[in-house]
């Protein structure tokens, strides 16, 4: 059964710092795309950014590039957004997701998210 | 950016009624579009991918059309369980982007 897992969203004060993970397990991660979407409260979906199953390709949206950061580990089957330079629209639920399993593009597995509060 | 727009903002429908949901996108986006559903609290769900086709376990109610720049969601006969808010996106280019939602709802 995939499983991805989502941690590290808390509450933090704009201009801070924060370091989500997500967790993956049951499926090749490392043979596998990578993507963060996020949601602010009561909003709709908005994509945050894409790495490759090596890391060779990264992509962010417009809002997050520059203050964002997304990496992964295929060893320990694991994926990480660093986000500096907070700001107050930048709280929502923030979500892993990856493409399967009916083809290598579009996101058919998701968690279950990690609330990010940027708030003084 | 290639900017999608769904339409309408709300369907109000009852159990057994036909939806039909639209996403207008900016540009061509060839046949790189998906539809998702979202319930309350809930990430969301892959429905349809490259336009037309149901992703795995997805009921045979849901069906997906159109290419270019213009593309439909339809719920053949709405089940209690569909009432959520759906959203298309599209991966033709960077960055991807999601439109702003349908929300249906119990009339």
């Amino acid at each position: 059964e995939v499983r991805l897992v989502e941690s590290g969203g808390r509450l933090v004060k704009p201009g801070g710092s924060l370091r989500l993970s997500c967790a993956a397990s049951g499926f090749s991660f490392s043979s596998y795309s990578m993507n963060w979407v996020r949601q602010a409260p009561g909003k709709g979906l908005e994509w945050v950014s894409y790495i490759s199953s090596s890391s060779s390709y990264i992509h962010y949206g417009d809002s997050v590039r520059g203050r964002f950061t997304i990496s992964r580990d295929n060893d320990k089957n694991s994926l990480n957004l660093q986000m500096n330079s907070l700001r107050v629209e930048d709280t929502g639920v923030y979500y892993c997701a990856t493409p399967g399993p009916d083809n290598w593009n579009d996101l058919g597995y998701w968690g279950q998210g990690t609330l990010v509060t940027v708030s003084s | 950016e290639i900017v999608l727009t769904q339409s309408p903002p709300t369907l109000s429908l009852s159990p057994g009624e036909r939806a039909t949901l639209s996403c207008r996108a900016s540009q061509s986006v060839s046949n790189y579009l998906a539809w998702y559903q979202q319930k309350p609290g809930q990430a969301p769900r892959l429905l349809i991918y490259d336009a037309s086709n149901r992703a795995t376990d997805i009921p045979a109610r849901f069906s997906g059309s159109g290419s270019g720049t213009e593309f439909t969601l339809t719920i053949s006969s709405l089940a209690p369980e569909d009432f959520a808010v759906y959203y298309c996106q599209q991966r033709s280019d960077w960055p991807l982007t999601f439109g702003g939602g349908t929300k249906v709802e119990i009339k």
